[in-house]
């Protein structure tokens, strides 16, 4: 079945880029029936979805408006791998994140086991 | 943007009690991309319901959802101890998704 490893620091200081990575199991990065999306989660925020990838022919990225400034999201289909880049952070950025599956269905699943990323000095 | 809303912030009930969760949308949500996940401390979310009335793999039928437009719902008919947890609703559309705040159902 499909599986999903996030890796990634866990703290990270205000200004600087958040950085994390998705390792994909049982599936492919660049499957044509698949996107792979990031989400987070902090008490103020609830659960927030910050965009996505996928591949049609080429690549292609959805991202949420509130972040879209400061998000990126890659693929790297020799590791079957999808990365997420935040920039500038502040403490409001603090949020355990998810990486997800999407199979174009309107639900998001399976789930990565979530990573806790702290922003402060 | 849909903005999601759902009532009651907490529900306290005892096991074997029937809950009734409510989530609306700010504008009307396609029923095919309603769904309901349920959340655990220190999990990820885990998807429920699709398709507002869909259960997913796995789920016990005392779970069910219904629902058009802007109002939707999700029943548990007699809550098990497993049960207590925080619920969400999720829409999607317009090349994105978003979530309600969330239904806390806790012991009484």
């Amino acid at each position: 079945q499909v599986q999903l490893q996030q890796s990634g620091p866990g703290l990270v200081k205000p200004s600087q880029t958040l950085s994390l990575t998705c390792t994909i199991s049982g599936d492919s990065v660049s499957s044509n029936n698949a996107a792979w999306n990031w989400i987070r989660q902090s008490p103020s925020r609830g659960l927030e979805w910050l965009g996505r990838t996928y591949y049609r022919s080429k690549w292609y990225n959805d991202y949420a408006v509130s972040v879209k400034s400061r998000i990126t999201i890659n693929a790297d289909p020799s590791k079957n791998q999808l990365s997420l880049q935040v920039n500038s952070v502040t403490p409001e950025d603090t949020a355990v994140y998810y990486c997800a599956r999407d199979g174009w269905l309107g639900w998001l699943g399976p789930w990565g086991q979530g990573t806790l990323v702290t922003v402060s000095s | 943007e849909i903005v999601l809303t759902q009532s009651p912030g907490t529900l306290s009930l005892s096991p074997g009690e029937r809950a009734t969760l409510s989530c609306r949308a700010s504008q009307s949500v396609s029923s095919r991309y309603l769904v309901w996940y349920q959340q655990k401390p220190g999990q990820a979310p885990r998807l429920l319901i699709y398709g507002a009335s869909s259960r997913a793999t796995g789920i016990p039928d005392r779970f069910s959802g219904s629902g058009s437009g802007t109002d939707f719902t999700l029943t548990i008919s007699r809550l098990e101890p497993e049960d207590f947890a925080v619920y969400y609703c999720q829409q999607y559309g317009s090349s994105l998704f978003t979530f309600g705040p969330g239904t806390k159902v806790d012991i009484k």
